[in-house]
């Protein structure tokens, strides 16, 4: 039973650029959410979304940052025009009832 | 404004001791909780969990403290053992079936001694 899949794990962006990270949930889930972490700090919710549908995007930057989940493929998070403050960790978690479980992460780097 | 929060940034424990890791929250709309454990580069593993409606619940070496009336839970580790030596996030949301937003704390970097 594979787990929650990320890829790239590691991207590396110019400023001005976009990064595109993707996320499979977990067989059978349904739920996928979206955090940030930036270094010695814990994770930041961004966006819950279900199939085809956002959820609850109160965590996501108002500019630049978009998700989609759509009915086919993965969940992609869209993060067009990168700036150095963009570099972090990017988790995605999947879940279908009460515990969200978490996929490796990826780790973008803007120069 | 940090609505889950984890005081001790880094704790060091015998093997073989107890290791308990502290998470203090202020939001009183939270009712569910959860202890998170990572390992360097990669993504967090879940632990165990807690809901208002219970003081504690055990999983084998890990049990969690819940008290509401001071915001305050715990996390359990006996015996500790090195391959417990992770950073550990509790975090919190409020229970709604289905969606959770979850609000995590700054972690705890915990180190087991041979």
């Amino acid at each position: 039973n594979a787990g929650v899949m990320q890829n790239p794990r590691h991207l590396v962006r110019r400023r001005g650029q976009e990064a595109r990270l993707r996320c499979s949930p977990m067989k059978g889930h349904s739920h996928v959410y979206w955090y940030r972490q930036l270094p010695e700090e814990g994770l930041k919710f961004m966006v819950y979304l279900q199939k085809e549908n956002i959820i609850d995007e109160s965590g996501m930057p108002k500019e630049r940052f978009s998700a989609e989940f759509p009915k086919e493929g993965p969940s992609i998070l869209r993060i067009q025009q990168v700036v150095r403050g963009d570099s972090a960790a990017y988790f995605c978690a999947s879940a279908q009832a009460d515990t969200q479980y978490f996929g490796p992460g990826t780790r973008l780097t803007v120069l | 404004d940090q609505q889950v929060k984890q005081n001790s940034p880094s704790l060091r424990v015998q093997e073989g001791r107890i290791s308990i890791l502290n998470c203090d929250y202020t939001n009183s709309m939270f009712d569910y909780f959860l202890w998170y454990k990572k390992y360097p580069a990669e993504g967090p593993t879940f632990l165990i969990s807690i809901s208002s409606i219970k003081d504690k619940n055990e999983d084998g070496r890990f049990t969690v403290f819940l008290n509401k009336s001071a915001k305050h839970l715990s996390l359990h580790i006996v015996p500790s053992q090195p391959g417990d030596s992770a950073v550990y996030f509790c975090a919190a949301s409020p229970w709604i079936q289905g969606a959770q937003k979850l609000v995590f704390g700054q972690g705890t970097r915990l180190t087991i001694n041979p």
